[in-house]
């Protein structure tokens, strides 16, 4: 079965410190990778997103995310966190290249503490 | 370039009663999606339109759940009647072609009361 799973429902992390949130998913199929980050009241922005090519993709914001075939992983990491940072980040994944259909995990909110 | 538009922001309606959501997806863009986002989970895709043909519909409950996208543009989703497991945020999506990343509007906050 294909899915998808955030394994932290909320991570805590202080001012200026390193954070990573993880994600890992299940397939059959090769896939297309997505971070997303959502604040309170608005929809979704693309953080980063793997399609193919080199396995650490930079995105917006100073995060960053490697995909990691083997352990079926696409973990996202901020090497210091600023106040701003916090939010909902949602991993989501493509599992059918046809229609690009994405399956969404349940979500990470990131709290920054001053 | 102008965003995803959706409307209305928030609404809230009585059990049994119908509501309909409007969404104008980025110009250009061929494919746009509804999703569903329960209060502490992640989006659920509801319907898919490429251009005005429907790609992918196997998680919208036919029974009360409608959507449309006529002319290839802006589409209404609607819902009728409303059950209380309804609330939730309803999100359209865009994106220009299979293969690209999709845009989010802001969104549609439903309370069933």
């Amino acid at each position: 079965a294909q899915s998808v799973t955030q394994l932290d429902s909320q991570v805590p992390v202080f001012e200026e410190a390193p954070v990573e949130l993880r994600c890992n998913y299940s397939s059959s199929v090769s896939v297309y990778l997505f971070w997303y980050v959502q604040y309170p009241n608005q929809g979704l922005q693309l953080l980063l997103k793997y399609l193919s090519g080199s396995t650490l993709v930079k995105g917006i914001n100073g995060f960053e995310a490697e995909f990691n075939k083997s352990q079926t992983s696409f973990h996202l990491r901020k090497p210091s966190v600023h106040i701003s940072d916090t939010a909902e980040y949602f991993c989501a994944v493509a599992f059918n290249f046809g229609n690009e259909k994405l399956t969404f995990g349940t979500g990470t909110r990131l709290t920054i503490i001053p | 370039e102008a965003g995803v538009a959706q409307s209305p922001r928030y609404k809230i309606i009585e059990k049994r009663q119908s509501v309909a959501f409007w969404c104008n997806p980025i110009s250009g863009h061929a494919t746009l999606y509804w999703y569903q986002q329960i209060l502490g989970q992640g989006p659920k895709l509801l319907i898919q339109f490429q251009n005005n043909g429907v790609v992918d519909d196997s998680q919208l409950p036919k029974d009360r759940f409608s959507a449309e996208r006529l002319k290839g543009v802006d589409s209404t989703l609607k819902i009728q009647p409303a059950k209380l497991e309804d609330s939730a945020v309803y999100l359209c999506a865009s994106s220009l072609v299979l293969g690209q990343p999709q845009h989010f509007g802001d969104g549609t906050r439903l309370s069933i009361l």
